[in-house]
């Protein structure tokens, strides 16, 4: 099956610093990635659609000037948390769909962020 | 607006059925998902739906009417493992992009 990864698994920072959260698609290609926050014991909130080789779109009330997102190939989408704050602390998943799997979302492992 | 709908929590006995309902309101409909979430994990999908209908896999089943904006899945032959958080998601537009109910969390007792 396919697989996505995303690195790194769990990072703590101190309030005011930028984290980087990587979703790569292992064995395919994808032109669309999806990146879900999720609260403790609350479900998975789209932040935005990450689109290879364009802008991201952004989800009603999500800041596009914080949470920056590159799609700089098919194979890797970052999401960078920029100035985080404590209540940025979450769960961070990224999913894709490889070609011909239109029904069906992969997600990566999902990154613990915990801003102190 | 999109508002999707769950039970926030069921409890079920070992070897029992329990069935999870979903009822959604939104904008568009192109499909409907069901998600397997266990605690510090990435959910892992389960079923689709699109058409009317029900959807065997296994231990699990997935069921939808679209006239009614109603799915449920079932559980089978539960196993201690089957306690998990089960996410609706519905799929309201060809972008790709998945909205999610709140999530169930069932908790299997022996």
């Amino acid at each position: 099956g396919a697989v996505v990864s995303q690195h790194p698994s769990w990072v703590i920072c101190k309030s005011g610093t930028s984290v980087k959260i990587e979703c790569r698609s292992l064995d395919f290609q994808a032109t669309t990635m999806f990146w879900y926050r999720q609260f403790p014991k609350q479900s998975l909130m789209l932040m935005a659609t990450s689109n290879e080789g364009s802008k991201a779109t952004y989800e009603q009330g999500v800041e596009k000037d914080k949470f920056l997102i590159n799609h700089a190939s098919l194979t890797l989408s970052t999401l960078t948390v920029t100035s985080a704050h404590p209540e940025d602390s979450s769960f961070y998943i990224c999913s894709a769909s490889p070609p011909g799997f239109y029904n069906e979302q992969f997600f990566g492992p999902g990154t613990r962020l915990t801003v102190l | 607006g999109q508002n999707i709908d769950q039970p926030t929590e069921m409890t079920a006995t070992e070897g029992a059925i329990v069935q999870i309902n979903c009822t959604y309101q939104t904008s568009g409909f192109n499909g409907l998902f069901w998600y397997q979430q266990h605690a510090g994990e990435a959910p892992t999908f389960l079923s689709y739906n699109v058409l009317d209908g029900l959807e065997e896999k296994g231990r699990f089943s997935s069921f939808l009417s679209r006239s009614k904006g109603y799915s449920y899945l079932l559980l089978k032959e539960l196993q201690m493992k089957d306690s998990a958080s089960y996410l609706c998601a519905v799929r309201a537009s060809n972008t790709g992009k998945l909205i999610f109910g709140q999530g169930t969390t069932l908790q299997v007792k022996p």
